[in-house]
């Protein structure tokens, strides 16, 4: 079966600190994986996606096939990285099936 | 439009009566996507749309949700007989490319 596990419903960070939401998921076929955002009263929207490995707003993510997981990783949090985060994992159709999402607080 | 509308941004109701939701995706997406976004329950996938045809509509709850797309644009999520656990953000989103989705703000429906 297909899902998506993010342990952290919670995430306080101080700004300047390293921050780093986990993500599992389990799939029988090759992974799509993708972080969405949503900061307070936006719509959601993309993160980044694991097959283009750049980095967005200074944060990355790898995808470790043998450890089924795709973590959100950025060296030094700043306010604005304030949001819900959801890492999502796409069938063949391009539906996306989200975790249950990570609030991250940045507190100066 | 620059992204996806929907409609109406927020809807109060009374139980048992029926509520249309609509979304106009950007031009030229192929693919549309309701999504229902709740308190405890995250983001849960409603149905796919790829052109006006819908070859995935297994999250829909209950036989009181429908939906319909089109002419390849415009979608409709109607839900009928209204109950309180139907309250929740609705949300549309349209894509080209697989998994990049393009959200709407979402209708937030209320039922009494």
């Amino acid at each position: 079966a297909q899902r998506v596990t993010q342990p952290e419903k919670l995430l306080s960070v101080f700004k300047g600190a390293p921050v780093e939401l986990k993500c599992n998921y389990s799939y029988s076929g090759s992974p799509e994986l993708f972080w969405y955002v949503q900061y307070s009263r936006q719509r959601l929207q993309l993160l980044l996606r694991h097959i283009s490995r750049e980095s967005i707003k200074g944060f990355t993510a790898d995808l470790n096939k043998g450890e089924t997981s795709f973590h959100l990783k950025k060296p030094f949090a700043q306010e604005e990285d304030s949001a819900m985060y959801y890492c999502a994992l796409s069938d063949s159709w391009g539906k996306l099936q989200f975790g249950a999402g990570t609030q991250v607080v940045v507190t100066p | 439009g620059a992204g996806v509308s929907q409609s109406p941004s927020n809807k109060v109701t009374e139980k048992g009566k029926d509520v249309e939701l609509r979304c106009d995706p950007i031009s030229g997406h192929t693919a549309l996507y309701w999504y229902r976004q709740s308190l405890g329950q995250g983001l849960e996938f409603l149905i796919y749309f790829q052109g006006n045809s819908a070859p995935d509509k297994s999250g829909l709850p209950s036989d009181r949700f429908s939906a319909e797309r089109t002419g390849g644009s415009v979608s409709t999520l109607t839900i009928q007989r209204t109950q309180q656990e139907d309250s929740a953000v609705y949300l549309c989103a349209s894509s080209l490319l697989l998994g990049e989705l393009f959200f709407g703000e979402g209708s937030r429906l209320t039922v009494l």
